[in-house]
Parts: structure tokens; sequence; C-alpha cells
């Protein structure tokens, strides 16, 4: 079993459909990354989280840390949003990155 | 300020050649991690690196890889004796301290493709 879970695999939305993925993690973490790839392969990172909840545009990060469980929600969602969302986690002192298989979005129009 | 970068982006060995891709982490950044992605396959950490230290190697696979952070220049990943295996993407990350709730700054990768 993988330290860090992430649901659904795959994921397909109309533009406008408010959109959520999950993560579960077994491990004690210090911070709880989610990650952007874009088809191109470019990485880049949306939100660290140790507890509680963040906001940057459409894109909205929560944590419980008591249930071991993030999610990652993109309001009014658009085909641009099409990427694969990843969830990693950072435990104890280390700051090397585990991460989940990922989530694979498509926004249709 | 340059993000992180790294070269070259595309990189094609013949089995039994060497491959060596860089990485120049952001300015100011003296922490640099190496990550492997495998065809279909999610991210995997290989090894953390300060300058002139290797600090945590867990995640490199004993044998044709090493990996250096000299003082001067590059951070590099090496890899002897290429297999088909090691047909990947390579990521490597940079940041300012060591602290596991900082957030890392990815480069574009290198894709490499061994024939």
């Amino acid at each position: 079993k993988n330290e860090v879970e992430q649901s659904p695999q795959n994921l397909t939305a109309q533009e406008g459909e408010f959109i959520t993925i999950n993560c579960s993690y077994s491990v004690g973490i210090s911070a709880l990354h989610w990650l952007q790839q874009h088809p191109g392969g470019g990485i880049v990172s949306l939100f660290m989280l140790s507890s509680g909840k963040k906001k940057h545009g459409r894109l909205i990060a929560t944590i419980n840390i008591q249930e071991k469980h993030s999610s990652l929600h993109i309001t009014a969602s658009h085909p641009r949003d099409s990427a694969v969302y990843i969830c990693a986690v950072t435990g104890g002192t280390a700051s090397k990155l585990t991460f989940g298989t990922g989530t694979r979005l498509q926004v249709t129009l | 300020n340059a993000g992180v970068m790294q070269n070259p982006r595309h990189l094609v060995r013949r089995r039994g050649q060497e491959a060596r891709l860089r990485c120049s982490p952001m300015k100011g950044h003296s922490h640099v991690y190496w990550y492997r992605q495998l065809p279909e396959e999610g991210l995997k950490f290989m090894v953390y690196l300060q300058k002139e230290n290797i600090i945590d190697e867990s995640g490199m696979p004993k044998e044709r890889f090493s990996a250096e952070f000299p003082k001067e220049g590059p951070s590099i990943l090496r890899i002897q004796q290429v297999v088909r295996g090691d047909s990947a993407a390579y990521f490597c990350a940079s940041s300012p301290v060591n602290r596991a709730t900082d957030t890392q700054y990815f480069g574009p990768g290198t894709r490499l493709t061994v024939l």
C-alpha cells in the first residue's frame, strides 16, 4: 500500500463544473503539497499545507490532520485546468517529497 | 530571478553510454533534490544534496547512479552504462533551506531516452 493515495485516478469534467480531488496518507507528516503537472511535463507547486485551508484564485486546498486527508477543489473549471494533479507529503524533519500517483483531469468544453 | 534550470531537456543515449543531467537551482537556493518519473508511474525521490554534501541518497539505485553538487556550478546526476529501464523524466527541485515545510521549486525536467 502506498503511503500517499489519491482518488480518482482519472477525472473528466465539463467546463464550469466544481471539481474535487482527494488525497489520503498513512504516515505522520510535516506538510502536504499539491502540485500540477501540465501535458508538457513541467511541475508547478500549487499549495503547501500543514493545517486548515488555503485559497488561490479558483483553487482551494484543505487538510484534516486527524483524518490524514486533504482535498483540492477547483471552482468553475476551465479546459486550461486540464493537467495531472499530484499530492505529496514531507514527514518529520525530512524535506524529501513522497508522492501520490496523481489524478489526471480533463476539462472539456 | 531565473527559475530552476535543467539541461539538456531531452537526452538520447544508446545502451552502455553515460548520461549526465545538470540542474542549476534558483538563485540563493543551496538545497537540491532529484526525482525520477518512470513512464506511466509517479514521481519518486532519488537524492537530496546540499553544496558539496550528499544528505540523503536513499532513493538512488545502488549501482551506476551518482550525484554531486559542487561548491561552484550545477548539480549533476550521472548515470553510467545506461539501460532501457533508465528511460524516464528526471526532475530536480530546489529550496532555500532544509525545512519540511518549505516549498520546492521544480525544473522543467530532462527526458532521457535509452535506445
